[in-house]
C-alpha cells in the first residue's frame, strides 16, 4: 500500500512570490491536513479537509490557503511568501476526519524563502 | 492560552538506560493526547492515543501514561534505534473547530 506522498521535496523560492505544494493521501483516505514545522514553532496545524471542504483550521493568515479534489488529492497555497515562511511543510492523511490517532505523515516538502 | 510543553528539549541515554520523557498541557478542554516519534528527514509516526487520566498504552519498550495535567513517555532498556525525536500533541474539544497543538520535541539520542 502506498504511502502518502508530497511534491515537490524541495523548492527554493523568493520573497513575494507564491508557491503550490501538493499532497496525495493513501488510498481510500478523506482527509488531509496540513502542517508547518519549522525549528523555532515546531509542528503547528495549518488546515484539514475532507471530502472537499475544509473541516479545521490552524491560526494562520490568509496567505496559506488550501483545497482537495474530489480524488482527495490536496494542495496547499502559499502566497507573497515571507522569509519566515520557511520550513518543511508535512500532510497527513486518515480515513475519517479529525482522526489525528490514525494519521499517516507524507515526507514533507521543504520550502526555503530567499 | 491553550499550550503544550516537552521537557527535555534534548536527552541522551546509553542503551539500556531507562528513561521518561514529559509533555505537560494547559488546555480549555482536552479530547486526546498523541504520542508521535519523528525520524530526520521523515514525517511523525503515530505512536500512541490517550483520552483519559489513569490511561496507560505500551508498545515494545515504550509505554505513554496520562494524568489530568500531563503525560509521560517512558522508554525502558532503549536501544540505539529508539533515537529520534518524540512529539506529543493534544486534540481540543471545540465545537467545529478540533484544534491539535504539537509541543515542540523531545531530541532523544541512545548510544550503544
Amino acid at each position: 500500500k502506498a504511502g502518502v506522498t508530497q511534491t515537490p521535496r524541495y523548492l527554493i523560492k523568493t520573497r513575494g512570490q507564491q508557491v503550490t505544494l501538493s499532497c496525495s493521501p493513501i488510498s481510500g483516505h478523506r482527509s488531509v491536513s496540513w502542517y508547518q514545522q519549522t525549528p523555532g514553532q515546531g509542528l503547528q496545524f495549518l488546515f484539514e479537509y475532507f471530502s472537499e471542504t475544509q473541516r479545521n483550521k490552524g491560526n494562520f493568515p490568509g496567505r496559506f490557503s488550501g483545497r482537495q479534489f474530489s480524488n482527495s488529492r490536496s494542495e496547499m497555497n502559499v502566497s507573497t511568501l515571507e522569509l519566515g515562511d520557511s520550513a518543511l511543510y508535512l500532510c497527513a492523511s486518515s480515513r475519517l476526519a479529525w482522526a489525528y490517532n490514525e494519521q499517516f505523515f507524507g515526507p514533507g516538502t521543504r520550502l526555503t524563502v530567499l | 492560552e491553550d499550550q503544550v510543553t516537552q521537557s527535555p528539549e534534548a536527552l541522551r541515554l546509553q542503551e539500556g538506560e531507562s528513561s521518561s520523557l514529559n509533555c505537560s498541557y494547559t488546555v480549555s478542554g482536552l479530547r486526546g493526547l498523541f504520542w508521535y516519534r519523528q525520524d530526520p528527514g521523515k514525517g511523525p509516526e503515530f505512536l500512541f492515543t490517550l483520552y483519559s487520566a489513569g490511561e496507560e498504552k505500551e508498545k515494545e519498550r515504550l509505554k505513554a501514561t496520562l494524568t489530568k495535567k500531563e503525560s509521560f513517555l517512558h522508554i525502558t532498556a532503549p536501544k540505539p534505534e529508539d533515537s529520534a525525536t518524540y512529539l506529543c500533541a493534544v486534540q481540543l474539544y471545540g465545537g467545529a473547530t478540533n484544534k491539535l497543538i504539537f509541543g515542540t520535541g523531545t531530541l532523544l539520542a541512545v548510544q550503544p
